[in-house]
């Protein structure tokens, strides 16, 4: 079965910085290219980062470029997600999502994790 | 980036109902485009990948179609665990889109 679990999620001042992890389990976790995605309260989806199954290639969504680096540890089946300078609109909750391109798409999700910027 | 547009935003049905939400993609994406149904606390839940492949375990009244810049997921006769927000995604581009979903109400 396939099985995403993130943590890291919490309450941060503006300005601060946060890791989230995602452990994986259940696929081949270097085979497959990984995303976050985030939904802000009362909002909609919005992808923020993806990365090749090797790391050699990362995209960002405009808005947290500069700011986010993603990364993952194929020998740990685990991916993450290093938030610096967060601002109040990047509150939200943040999906792991293993994403097949040419394939089925982003078609397994973890549970989510709240990330609330506030002072 | 390639921008997708969903419509409606709500729709209010009836159990039994047969309902289309249309998508649109800014510019070509192939057959490179999946649907999504989310409830309110959940994490989304994958239903139709590559315009019109049904997910496993996905129950058939469920279906998509379209290609190029145009697509649309029916439901042949809505049920009351149906009721819930659905998006489109693209997945032709490495930068992931996803439409602005539509609320599927009960009227």
């Amino acid at each position: 079965e396939v099985r995403l679990v993130e943590s890291g999620g919490g309450l941060v001042q503006p300005g601060g910085s946060l890791r989230l992890s995602c452990a994986a389990s259940g696929f081949t976790f270097s085979s497959y290219w990984m995303s976050w995605v985030r939904q802000a309260p009362g909002k909609g989806l919005e992808w923020v980062a993806n990365i090749r199954q090797d790391g050699s290639e990362k995209y960002y969504v405009d808005s947290v470029k500069g700011r986010f680096t993603l990364s993952r540890d194929n020998t740990k089946n685990s991916l993450y997600l290093q938030m610096n300078s967060l601002r109040a609109e990047d509150t939200a909750v943040y999906y792991c999502a293993r994403t097949s391109y040419y394939d089925s798409g982003t078609d397994y999700w973890g549970q989510g994790t709240l990330v609330t910027v506030s002072s | 980036d390639i921008q997708m547009t969903q419509s409606p935003s709500t729709l209010s049905a009836s159990v039994g109902d047969r309902v289309t939400i249309t998508c649109r993609a800014s510019q070509s994406i192939r057959s490179w485009l999946a649907w999504y149904q989310q409830k309110p606390g959940k994490a989304p839940k994958i239903l139709i990948y590559k315009a019109s492949s049904l997910e496993s375990g996905v129950p058939s009244r469920f279906s998509g179609s379209g290609s190029g810049t145009e697509f649309t997921l029916t439901i042949s006769s809505l049920q009351p665990d149906d009721f819930a927000t659905y998006y489109c995604q693209q997945y032709s581009s490495y930068f992931l889109t996803f439409g602005q979903g539509t609320r599927l109400e009960i009227k």
